[in-house]
């Protein structure tokens, strides 16, 4: 599995739109990027996924460049309730693939 | 509809003594999942259930740790001589098969302390 990379942490206030890049050098040609975000007490939660160009849901928008080797999960006018961590994955995963988590950007924001 | 569920949620034990953690996956789910998450960490892949029996149990950190799933549906993860390493929040997750894309739906945690 491609090993990632993204900052440790990263602050922001509310309202604004933060972007969190991710670092994925040795991505595969099957591989897709997957981003969990998790708050404290919780389980991680699936919020995007996406393989090349660019992927919008109702949370995030997920921006890759051509070459793959990186990729930026773009949230919207932030609120407090973003503060968590956010974990960029990179794999081919199925109902029978572990995830292989780092560990993750964690995302203050502030009011 | 309910999601994954996790009992119990906190657990205190003592250092040597046995302790299981239950997760019930979201219904119809066939493939379950345990992580480990210590703090400041991401989870830890633990052991993975494709039906009932395990399909990838690489993750387990020694023979003390052991997983079953004996109808396909409920799991229970059982550690023996509990350490005090062994604290940490553990995670279960479950997915569908409803392909290559199929996401996992995680669990709230059991926060397990070691005395």
């Amino acid at each position: 599995l491609a090993k990632t990379t993204q900052p440790i942490s990263m602050d922001s206030y509310e309202g604004q739109e933060v972007n969190i890049t991710c670092s994925h050098n040795n991505i595969a040609t099957n591989d897709y990027i997957t981003w969990y975000q998790q708050f404290p007490s919780q389980g991680p939660r699936f919020i995007i996924q996406g393989y090349k160009t660019k992927v919008t849901n109702e949370v995030a928008s997920l921006f890759i460049p051509a070459d793959r080797k990186s990729s930026t999960l773009s949230l919207p006018r932030v609120s407090l309730s973003d503060t968590a961590v956010y974990y960029c994955l990179v794999g081919l995963y199925s109902s029978a693939s572990k995830i292989i988590f780092g560990s993750g950007t964690r995302l203050s924001i502030r009011p | 509809g309910a999601g994954v569920s996790q009992t119990p949620s906190n657990k205190v034990t003592e250092k040597g003594k046995y302790v299981e953690l239950r997760c019930d996956p979201i219904s119809g789910h066939t493939a379950l999942y345990w992580y480990r998450q210590s703090l400041g960490q991401g989870p830890e892949f633990l052991i993975y259930f494709q039906g009932t029996g395990a399909a990838d149990d690489s993750g387990l950190p020694n023979d003390r740790f052991f997983a079953v799933r004996p109808e396909g549906s409920v799991s229970t993860l059982k550690i023996q001589r509990t350490e005090r390493g062994d604290s940490a929040v553990y995670l279960c997750a479950s997915s569908g098969t409803s392909g290559r894309l199929d996401t996992q739906y995680f669990g709230p945690g059991t926060r397990l302390t070691v005395l």
